[in-house]
Order: structure tokens, then sequence, then C-alpha cells
């Protein structure tokens, strides 16, 4: 079974912090997302990865930043936390680029700036 | 950006009773349609991939139908159970894909005993 996890269920940050977002994938699998999920609105891409150290802007990047150094693990950063980004980030991933391969989702991170 | 739509955002089921609902999608480009559950404190999980005009997909009581022509898929719970309670995700990838899929917003499921 493939295993995504996200270093915290739940976090809260004060506005202007630098916040980091982990995620973990253990089948090698090539692709890595990562979204939001607000109410009302579905889930968002912010970021994508194909492969190690390639990232592509998703459908809302402003405000974050990423990383994937290593195959496994794929970080959203905020530079500068701000209250319109509390918000569920969820990571994906997927064994490779290829529109009928599914994603495999992590549990989520629940992130309030106050 | 494509648009994917779903509806209705909720509904309430009595439990056995049988239900479904709808995403719909622009018809044109069509590449592929997933469908993800979402249970309350866990991670979506993948229910189908579908990906030519007529197909239809079954897992258990839940099944759903892909009409590529005219852009909807239904999703269907047959004899809805507690355990089905969940919001119903659906999503396309659009056509500048690598991958990337554009979610709805979901149909939230609650059934009741």
């Amino acid at each position: 079974d493939v295993k995504v996890t996200q270093s915290s269920r739940y976090l809260v940050k004060r506005t202007g912090e630098k916040v980091f977002l982990e995620c973990v994938q253990d089948m090698d699998h090539e692709n890595m997302f990562w979204y939001r999920q607000d109410p009302g609105l579905g889930l968002r891409l912010i970021y994508f990865s194909y492969d190690v150290k390639m990232k592509e802007k998703g459908d809302i990047p402003e405000g974050y930043s990423v990383s994937r150094e290593k195959k496994e693990r794929f970080s959203l950063i905020l530079e500068s936390a701000s209250t319109n980004q509390t918000s569920m980030y969820l990571c994906a991933s997927r064994l490779t680029s290829g529109n009928s391969y599914e994603q495999y989702f992590g549990p989520g991170t629940r992130l309030t700036v106050t | 950006i494509l648009n994917v739509e779903q509806s209705p955002q909720s509904l309430h089921v009595q439990e056995g009773d049988s239900t479904n609902f709808t995403c719909s999608f622009p018809s044109s480009n069509f590449y592929a349609l997933h469908w993800y559950r979402w249970e309350t404190a866990k991670s979506p999980e993948a229910l189908f991939v579908m990906t030519l005009n007529g197909d239809e997909k079954k897992k258990g009581r839940i099944s759903a139908t892909l009409n590529t022509k005219e852009g909807y898929s239904y999703l269907y719970i047959k004899g809805s159970q507690p355990e089905d309670s969940a919001t119903y995700l659906c999503a396309s990838p659009p056509t500048d894909s690598w991958g990337k899929l554009q979610f709805g917003a979901g149909t939230q499921v609650v059934v009741t005993p």
C-alpha cells in the first residue's frame, strides 16, 4: 500500500512566520502535489513536482514555494504566513505522469494563521 | 482553467436508500475522469479513474458511469450505509495536463441510520 504522510495534522502559526509543511511518500512515485482545500472551493493545486528538483506552479502559487531535493519528500513553504493562508493542506503523490494514474493523498495538515 | 462542477453540494440519505449525484466537465479535449472519496479525518482515496466514453465501473455498492460526449459522470450508491458518509470528489485533467487534476467542489453525502 502506498503511504503518504504529512508532518503535522494541526498547526498554528503567527502572521509573518515562515512555515514548512513536509510530505513523504514511500512508493517511489515520480509526481507529487500540494493542494489546499477551502469550504465550497474543492481542492486547488498550489504546486506540483514531476521529478526531483523539478517543480511547476499550480493554480494558486502566490505566497508559496516548494522544495523537492529527494524523490520521496516534497516540502511546501509559506515564506511569510498570512491569515488568508489558513486552510487544509493536502499532499498527494502519483506513480508517474499520465492522466489515468490515480493520486494518493496524505491525511492533510490543518493550518491556522493568527 | 477547466470547469469541473458537482451537484448537489450535499445530500442526506436514509440508510438503505440508493442515491446518485453528478459531475460535469467540458466535453472537448477530454482525457480522464477521477472519482475520490474523502471521509472525515481520513485521506481522500481513489474510487475510479475512467477514460472511455460509456465506461462503467463498480466497487462494491458504488458504481460510476461516464458520458464524455455530453460531459458528465454519475456516481451511484446502492443501499447506502452510514460508512458511505463522505465527501465525493470528481476531477479531470485540463488540456495542458502533466497529470494535474482540476477538482470539483465535492458532494457531501450524509447517511443517517
